[in-house]
């Protein structure tokens, strides 16, 4: 079942702009992932964030995560045309065994 | 380095018609291996998962199946695909050595059934 909902489901803006990305999931986690998928591709592990974490930042980006509203956002700083791709997010929780729940992604594109 | 390996790249089949898929993990060793697969314009859904040489857990009943016959190879098969088949599949490695549960993935294998 997919746990992590993302929205926008679509998201269009131009190079240079910030691009915010939401992910919301019903149950408890342990960890939230963020991953990047370019068009045709296998997807590339961006951040993770830890449930007892509510911030981390890795290079343009910036997770935020709110475990009271079970929401995620996924800020990108200064967009480029080459950050154009699908993001999810994936979760993880106790007794999971290792598998992550992953959303259904967010189509940014970003104009030159 | 780690590398992660998937073929073929694409693939067109009948209705019918047996299906292997190979994923190889070069650089680890007894990684957790998963297969997912992913709808147009849609997000992964889980297969099948191995933590082990010859363990298979399969999340989605289906006419698909999946084996681990050494411990970085994992092959997905079935013996008659289905028009439904047809998708984007993704062979993906972690290691249970750490709790974060991040997850690399192979560059995929699209598959058209026709």
């Amino acid at each position: 079942s997919q746990q992590g909902e993302e929205d926008p489901q679509a998201l269009s803006i131009q190079e240079g702009e910030n691009a915010t990305m939401n992910c919301s999931y019903k149950t408890s986690i342990n960890n939230l992932q963020w991953y990047r998928q370019n068009s045709g591709r296998g997807l590339v592990h961006l951040i993770l964030i830890r449930s007892n974490e509510r911030e981390k930042h890795s290079g343009r980006l910036r997770v935020t995560l709110d475990t009271s509203k079970k929401s995620s956002s996924l800020l990108i700083t200064a967009s480029r045309a080459a950050d154009t791709a699908s993001y999810f997010c994936a979760t993880d929780s106790r007794g999971s065994n290792y598998k992550l729940t992953f959303g259904k992604g967010t189509l940014l594109t970003v104009n030159p | 380095s780690q590398t992660i390996h998937q073929w073929p790249a694409t693939l067109v089949q009948p209705v019918g018609s047996p299906l292997s898929l190979e994923c190889t993990v070069e650089g680890t060793s007894n990684p957790n291996l998963y297969w997912y697969r992913q709808a147009a314009g849609r997000g992964l859904q889980l297969l099948f998962y191995s933590v082990g040489i010859g363990q298979i857990s399969s999340e989605v009943p289906q006419n698909l199946s999946a084996s681990r016959p050494q411990d970085r190879q994992f092959i997905l098969s079935s013996k008659k695909l289905l028009l439904s088949d047809s998708g984007f599949y993704l062979c993906a490695w972690g290691t249970p050595i750490r709790s974060s549960y991040e997850q690399y993935f192979g560059p995929g294998t699209r598959l058209t059934v026709t």
